[in-house]
């Protein structure tokens, strides 16, 4: 069974710019979460996408956004780029929400020049 | 607030030698008490899930085990392939994760 895709794997973007992140979850897996890892503060929740509905969002200002899609893809867009959003992203896809074991994807480097 | 507190932050051993790595959370409505290895430039590779106090798992050198308060990481004999950061999270009432930030355990042959 292929694993979590994500796509681009690398991304170089400028400040002020705008960035999209796509996320393909294990086939069958219908929960998408996506999440932001840096040095400083590790691993932090985004939001969880469900049967293409936010289930549930972190504490990150409204720059960044996210949709799924009926095939269970999901996206991850975040605008007016800041030199702070320079991290890992990270998808993960589980069956079903709440206590579903959460399976990742090998994230996307974002670097915000 | 939820949070999730990893100890120690970085762990050196020989090879062979057993330690245990601490994950103390505070999680309201935990669902699920979750550990996972990240190596280097990958996503965190999920080991596994603990849902009640008392409760152990194991997998190769590992075991896990479960208190209401804590839980730990046992890694019996390692091996230098066994070097990565160990995450450990709480299932948030909400379904979202919440991460500590990590052990980094180094095993030297």
């Amino acid at each position: 069974k292929a694993g979590v895709t994500q796509t681009p794997r690398y991304l170089i973007k400028t400040r002020g710019q705008q960035v999209t992140l796509s996320c393909s979850p294990i086939s069958g897996h219908r929960s998408v979460s996506w999440y932001q890892q840096t040095p400083g503060q590790g691993l932090q929740f985004l939001f969880e996408y469900f049967s293409e509905t936010q289930r549930n969002k972190g504490n990150f200002p409204g720059r960044f956004s996210g949709r799924q899609f009926s095939n269970s893809r999901s996206e991850m867009n975040v605008s007016t780029l800041e030199l702070g959003d320079s991290a890992l992203y990270l998808c993960a896809s589980s069956i079903s929400t709440g206590r579903a074991e959460q399976y990742f994807g090998p994230g996307t480097r974002l670097t915000v020049t | 607030e939820d949070q999730v507190t990893q100890s120690p932050e970085a762990l050196r051993l020989q090879e062979g030698e057993s330690s245990s790595l601490n994950c103390s959370y505070t999680v309201s409505g935990l669902r699920g008490l979750f550990w996972y290895r990240q190596d280097p430039g990958k996503g965190p590779e999920f080991l596994f899930t603990l849902y009640s106090a008392g409760e152990e798992k194991e997998k190769e050198r590992l075991k896990a085990t479960l208190t209401k308060k804590e839980s730990f990481l046992h890694i019996t004999a390692p091996k230098p392939e066994d070097s990565a950061t160990y995450l450990c999270a709480g299932g948030g009432s909400q379904g979202n994760l919440i991460f500590g930030k990590g052990t980094k355990l180094s095993v030297k042959p």
